[in-house]
């Protein structure tokens, strides 16, 4: 069985500071990675993924994510914080084998960023 | 439309009552998805379309839900007989292809209540 932990349920971070929303996973191959935000009253939106190639992922508004595969990790980043930002963050995975309907979600790291 | 169109954005209905939840994907979205995101849980699968294929429902919590798609477009979960547990944000989302390499796009969602 595949699962996804985002330990922290908040992270707190200050304007302009760097952020990381953490994420570990554990399946029994090798996985694809996803992270999404979500903001109040909205659905899901894709910032990035993890399908093969180069371990760091660049995505949308400036967030990027590294995937460790021996840390079974795939924390999201960012250089510097937005207000804009705060927002609830999901990460997720699936096996290349399954579809979006074997996908499992984390559950959700709210992310706050103070003036 | 330019997004997934969900409606109604909010339903609040007794206990006992059933209810009827709408999704209007992308145009040309082939595959339909819908999530059930309850407080403080990741996301739930509940029920896959693709094409003309028969749909997954693996996902379904009871028989008290159903889902149909007309005509490879619209769909609707239809949840009989309402508990307070089904009280829950209900997704939808589509994407091009089945596959990790076409993004989920989801809807706003449905706040379901059930009093």
């Amino acid at each position: 069985a595949q699962s996804v932990a985002q330990p922290e349920d908040q992270v707190n971070v200050a304007e302009g500071n760097p952020l990381t929303v953490k994420c570990t996973y554990s399946v029994s191959g090798n996985p694809y990675l996803f992270w999404y935000v979500q903001y109040p009253n909205r659905g899901l939106q894709f910032l990035l993924k993890y399908i093969t190639g180069d371990n760091l992922v660049k995505g949308s508004y400036g967030f990027e994510a590294e995937f460790n595969k021996s840390q079974t990790s795939f924390h999201l980043k960012k250089p510097s914080a937005l207000v804009s930002d705060s927002a609830l963050y999901f990460c997720a995975v699936i096996l290349p084998e399954g579809g979006y309907q074997k996908v499992t979600f984390g559950t959700g790291t709210k992310l706050q960023v103070i003036p | 439309g330019a997004g997934v169109s969900q409606s109604p954005s909010n339903k609040v209905t007794e206990k006992g009552k059933d209810v009827e939840l709408r999704c209007d994907p992308i145009s040309g979205h082939t595959a339909l998805y819908w999530y059930r995101q309850s407080l403080g849980q990741g996301l739930e699968f509940l029920i896959y379309f693709q094409g003309n294929s028969a749909p997954d429902k693996s996902g379904l919590p009871s028989d008290r839900f159903s889902a149909e798609r007309t005509g490879g477009s619209v769909s609707t979960l239809t949840i009989q007989r309402t508990q307070q547990e089904d009280s829950a944000v209900y997704l939808c989302a589509s994407s091009l292809g089945q596959g990790p390499n076409s993004p989920l796009h989801f809807g706003n969602g449905t706040r379901l209540t059930v009093t």
